[in-house]
């Protein structure tokens, strides 16, 4: 069964300190892992793309990585703000690599919320 | 700003009304969906429209009803919901196929079924 699993559930940190999330799957065949970030009321905003070729991308203070032969993924934040509390969703896309346009499957995680204090 | 609006933000309804949610998309995407997202649980993919086409419809309720009049329009008409209902709706909207292209979410609308 396709499944991405997140950990922590939830994590409190303090501003300016770095923190790491992580996420496991067990998705078949794998197309691409992604990481969105939430905030509270508000719709996903995609942080991070990565297709099985890439094991680490970054965005700013984001940094994700891949590791597709133990299916793992974390989300490394540097120096962490007060504006990113929020949600980050793990999503990985299950179908062959050129799915041209068909919908491929998008598996999603139930993310870690990340609550920073001053 | 991501592209992608939904009106309203909120909404509270009677298990007797009904009412329409509405997505609009200026990226000029091919490709818009309708997710519900329950506490606690991972956002659930509803319906997938391609060039004005349901493509996916993921068992749902025929109370939720979609409508794609065009590619940058979306309707999700609700009709004796129930409570159970009550979630965060977001739209999205993408180049191409989910699998492969990055997918644009609104800023979702907040339905209480009362």
């Amino acid at each position: 069964k396709n499944q991405v699993e997140q950990s922590p559930q939830s994590l409190i940190i303090l501003e300016g300190k770095n923190c790491t999330l992580q996420c496991n799957y067990t998705v078949s065949p794998f197309s691409n892992l992604r990481w969105y970030k939430q905030d509270t009321g508000r719709g996903p905003v995609s942080l991070t793309i990565m297709t099985f070729s890439e094991n680490t991308k970054s965005n700013g203070r984001y940094t994700a990585t891949l590791d597709a032969d133990t299916k793992q993924s974390s989300l490394h934040i540097t120096a962490s703000q007060l504006s990113d509390s929020a949600s980050y969703i793990c999503v990985v896309s299950a179908g062959t690599m050129n799915y041209g346009g068909s919908q491929g499957n998008l598996i999603f995680g139930k993310g870690t919320k990340l609550s920073v204090k001053p | 700003e991501t592209g992608v609006t939904q009106t309203p933000r909120h909404l509270v309804m009677g298990m007797t009304n009904k009412k329409s949610l509405k997505c609009e998309q200026h990226l000029g995407h091919n490709a818009m969906y309708w997710y519900k997202q329950s506490a606690k649980k991972p956002l659930e993919l509803m319906f997938v429209y391609n060039f004005k086409e349901q493509t996916e419809n993921n068992s749902v309720p025929s109370r939720f009803s979609p409508e794609c009049p065009n590619s940058s329009h979306l309707f999700l008409h609700l009709h004796t919901l129930q409570p159970e209902d009550s979630a965060l709706y977001l739209c999205a909207s993408s180049q191409g196929g989910q699998g492969t292209f990055e997918q644009y979410f609104g800023p979702g609308t907040r339905l209480t079924v009362t």
